[in-house]
């Protein structure tokens, strides 16, 4: 199975600061269709997951645009650009390019 | 607007079945794969399998292999997880989503809680 594997596991940030979360799969997500399937999740507290970011870069419908994805190799990134309060929540990564689909362990985003 | 509302959860006996059931609305149900995901408490998230659009091809984790089993009705737009032979690392809440990975609009249910305990 891919192993995705997410840094830091806790992440204390200050309000209206940046913040990034690196996700690292452990192999290659590019699939045959052209596209990476790589997706960003938010949970907040008591909360089912909500997903952020589909095909490494492309923003949900709703989804402030401090947020973003990228990606370089196997290496994937997401950014916020300006931590709000409303952010603070455990973030996922998830590959979909092989089967099984696995998630990342998750990374908590705490007030500094 | 979009609902999936899981049901079916409870507390089950190790080795004993659950069927976990959920029901779509707001979307065009035939024409979007389902996933089921879980999440034990206090942990992060695992996904558990797929059933694509007509049914013709289901995917599973290594771990529920051979033990669950993913199926849908497009005609009364319901997923089900028949879940068999279970474990005690098996008590997650379970949660039902559509476009976990592709371009149309995301969504996850409320999430069922299993609980397997003797």
């Amino acid at each position: 199975d891919v192993l995705m594997i997410q840094s830091p596991l806790f992440l204390p940030v200050t309000l209206g600061q940046p913040a990034s979360i690196s996700c690292r799969s452990s192999q290659g997500l590019f699939h045959s269709d052209g596209t990476s399937y790589l997706s960003w999740f938010q949970q907040r507290p008591g909360q089912s997951p909500r997903r952020l970011i589909y095909r490494v870069s492309h923003r949900d419908s709703g989804v402030p645009d401090r947020f973003s994805g990228s990606e370089s190799g196997t290496d994937f990134t997401l950014d916020i650009s300006r931590v709000e309060a409303e952010d603070i929540a455990t973030y996922y990564c998830m590959q979909g390019t092989h089967w099984p689909h696995t998630f990342g362990q998750g990374t908590k985003l705490e007030i500094k | 607007q979009i609902h999936l509302v899981e049901s079916g959860g409870g507390v089950v006996q190790p080795g004993r079945s659950l069927r976990l059931s959920c029901a779509a609305s707001g979307f065009i149900f035939s024409d979007n794969g389902l996933h089921w995901v879980r999440q034990a408490p206090g942990k992060g998230l695992e996904w558990v399998a797929l059933i694509t659009k007509n049914g013709d091809e289901e995917y599973y984790t290594d771990s529920v292999k051979g033990r669950f089993t993913v199926s849908r009705d497009n005609f009364r737009n319901m997923v089900y997880l028949q879940m068999d032979s279970l474990r005690v690392e098996d008590t997650a809440t379970y949660y039902c989503a559509k476009s976990l990975t592709g371009d149309a609009a995301g969504h996850w249910g409320q999430g069922t809680l299993v609980t397997v305990s003797s």
